[in-house]
């Protein structure tokens, strides 16, 4: 069964700490994984995309990471600001279809 | 770049009565998603269109619901009747589908609350 499982299912870290963020996946055959940001009374928006052949990609203070091999990603936050409060979503994509699989997301708190 | 346009933002109906929600999509776009999101299930596709043709309505829950894409800049999602189970946060989703590298460009969603 196509799964995405994230963890923590929420975290509270202070203002300037940094924070790592997982997700586990069963969802074969593979073809992308996205990590998507939900501001609280927002839609999600996309922060980041890692194929098959990518093990990082960073964007500003993001950095995604894919193991193919164990079916696991992690996205890192560097240097945590107020504005980071948000949930983090993990969705892969399977190949040959329009599939989705959505993660429960990871609601991260970042504290003054 | 206006984004995807949902429209209302907050819908408040009784138990029974008809709720349209309803969705413009990002021009171009030739891809269109509907999904609810609750705290307890997440993120759930209800139905999505290609080229506005209904494409996988499976996670449509039931019949009280139904989709339609006129057109390639409008869609709109109806319940009827409403039920207080419905209650969630309906997001509409665009994408520019070469592939399975698009990202979906969501809008700020209707929060529909059924009393």
């Amino acid at each position: 069964k196509n799964q995405v499982e994230q963890s923590p299912q929420s975290l509270i870290i202070l203002e300037g700490k940094n924070c790592t963020l997982q997700c586990n996946y069963t969802v074969s055959p593979f073809s992308n994984l996205r990590w998507y940001k939900q501001d609280t009374g927002r839609g999600p928006v996309s922060l980041t995309i890692m194929t098959f052949s990518e093990n990082t990609k960073s964007n500003g203070r993001y950095t995604a990471t894919l193991d193919a091999d164990t079916k696991q990603s992690s996205l890192h936050i560097t240097a945590s600001q107020l504005s980071d409060s948000a949930s983090y979503i993990c969705v892969v994509y399977n190949t040959g279809g329009f599939k989705t699989i959505f993660g429960a997301g990871t609601r991260l708190f970042v504290k003054a | 770049d206006a984004g995807v346009i949902q429209s209302p933002r907050h819908e408040v109906t009784e138990m029974g009565q008809e709720v349209t929600l309803r969705c413009k999509p990002i021009s171009g776009h030739n891809s269109l998603f509907w999904y609810r999101q609750t705290m307890m299930r997440g993120l759930e596709l209800l139905i999505y269109f290609n080229n506005n043709v209904p494409i996988d309505d499976s996670g449509m829950p039931e019949d009280r619901f139904s989709a339609k894409m006129p057109n390639a800049s409008f869609s709109t999602l109806k319940i009827q009747p409403s039920e207080p189970r419905d209650s969630a946060v309906y997001f509409c989703a665009s994408s520019n589908r070469q592939g399975n590298n698009s990202p979906l460009h969501f809008g700020n969603g209707t929060r529909l609350t059924v009393t």
